[in-house]
């Protein structure tokens, strides 16, 4: 079965870097490509942008742009986002999604990141 | 591409029809219009795509509908575990966007 296995939370100071991985299981992760979401506390979802698999070809949310890094290792199928510059209001769960069919039809469990001095 | 829905909230009781209205700031491809269902502590779950198919599993009480800059997403009885915030979304110009969402909550 198609699952997306993302990293653990992480506490991290304002200006620091993070970077949380979405591990792929049970689809041919070159196939599809992964977006990346935030949801910050109690506020609804948030578009940050994507990258296929197989090119590596990205797009970012003009938000983010100049911030945020997403890779991705076709040989482990695991994609990365990377985000930096971290702020207090960058605090939120980050999800990572396959997309698929024009919407997102598996999620990840989500990765906590809290940013705090 | 802005997507608004509304209402914010939506006080009804279980059995009671749902309508929830995701509204654009332009026209959208009914093919990259989706709603999602999110419940606390969990990641969205897939109901609609294309703006009318059901995703596999999804009991047929939930249908979407719409076209253009305006879509809706029915529940026809709400149970129990229907309570929840739902997401529109749309994809286009390799840009995606959500609506801010509409909580159903128990009345």
């Amino acid at each position: 079965q198609v699952q997306l296995v993302q990293s653990g939370a992480e506490v991290k100071k304002p200006g620091a870097s993070v970077k949380v991985s979405c591990k792929a299981s049970g689809y041919t992760f070159t196939d599809y490509y992964i977006h990346w979401v935030r949801q910050a506390p109690g506020q609804g979802l948030e578009w940050m942008g994507w990258i296929n698999a197989n090119s590596g070809g990205t797009k970012y949310a003009q938000k983010f742009q100049g911030r945020v890094t997403v890779t991705r290792d076709t040989s482990i199928s695991t994609a990365y986002m990377e985000l930096s510059r971290l702020k207090s209001d960058d605090t939120a769960m980050y999800f990572c999604a396959k997309y698929g069919s024009g919407s997102y039809d598996y999620w990840g469990q989500g990765t906590l990141v809290t940013v705090s001095s | 591409i802005v997507l608004t829905q509304s209402p914010d909230t939506l006080a009804l009781s279980p059995g009671e029809r749902a309508t929830l209205s995701c509204r654009a700031s332009q026209s959208v491809s009914s093919s990259y219009l989706a709603w999602y269902q999110q419940k606390p502590g969990q990641a969205p779950r897939l109901l609609i795509y294309g703006a009318s198919s059901r995703a596999t599993g999804i009991p047929d009480r939930f249908s979407g509908s719409g076209s253009g800059t305006d879509f809706t997403l029915s529940i026809s009885r709400l149970e129990p575990e229907d309570f929840a915030v739902y997401y529109c979304q749309q994809f286009g110009s390799s840009l995606l966007t959500f609506g801010g969402g509409t909580k159903v909550e128990i009345k």
